[in-house]
């Protein structure tokens, strides 16, 4: 079956411009993570969604990032002013409903802000 | 606060070599353990999944083992081939979070 889907796969704007990036799950895994990896750094935890639970947005660097989640399955991570520290690539998972599955990965949208 | 840490940051082997991946973790109340690869500009890749129950885990050429009460987990490449060439890292899942924290990964470079 099909995996985790992103896209754009790679997006370059200006400073100061709002961006989207979209992610498809897999059909039917209730869990949804989104994720950021900057050059030379590990994954940093953003987002995570569960089923209709309340999201734990405790990753979310600042204000500026949100993300939803519409009817269990895509999701939209927004980032409004786009600063250039937040070049990087940005990675969605999601997994089977139980919480001891495994994650699957898109392949990241590549986000570059000038 | 769980960290996981992964030692060495960088490798480099002939073909052919058996080599050991390391991955510590300071919280040993796990759910599971789970070792992705990693190639240049994509996404990450699920290998093996360990469950907080288990030992270890094997697939094909590769074989991860678990040993909580000391923090640890090791992949192990058999016969290495330069397709194993990826960046490979781990990710720890626990402490009544379902939110996994992972190492900075190992590069690894298999040249012929």
């Amino acid at each position: 079956g099909a995996g985790v889907s992103q896209s754009p796969s790679n997006k370059v704007t200006e400073k100061g411009k709002d961006v989207e990036l979209r992610c498809d799950p897999i059909s039917g895994h209730t869990a949804l993570y989104w994720y950021r990896q900057s050059l030379g750094q590990g994954l940093e935890f953003l987002i995570y969604f569960q089923g209709n639970s309340a999201p734990d947005k405790s990753g979310l660097p600042s204000d500026r990032f949100s993300a939803e989640r519409t009817g269990g399955s895509v999701s939209t991570l927004t980032i409004q002013r786009t600063q250039q520290e937040d070049s990087a690539v940005y990675l969605c998972a999601s997994r089977a409903g139980t919480g001891v599955a495994e994650q699957y990965f898109g392949p990241g949208t590549r986000l570059t802000v000038t | 606060k769980q960290e996981v840490t992964q030692i060495p940051a960088a490798l480099s082997v002939p073909e052919g070599e058996n080599l050991v991946l390391n991955c510590s973790f300071t919280d040993s109340a796990i759910y599971n353990l789970q070792w992705f690869r990693q190639d240049p500009g994509k996404g990450l890749t699920s290998l093996l999944l360990i469950q907080s129950s288990q030992r270890e885990q094997t697939s094909g050429r590769l074989n991860a083992s678990l040993d909580k009460s000391s923090g640890r987990s090791t992949l192990y490449i058999a016969a290495s081939q330069p397709g194993d060439s990826a960046t490979y890292l781990c990710a720890v899942k626990g402490g009544g979070s379902y939110i996994p924290t992972f190492g900075r990964g190992t590069s690894l470079i298999v040249h012929p």
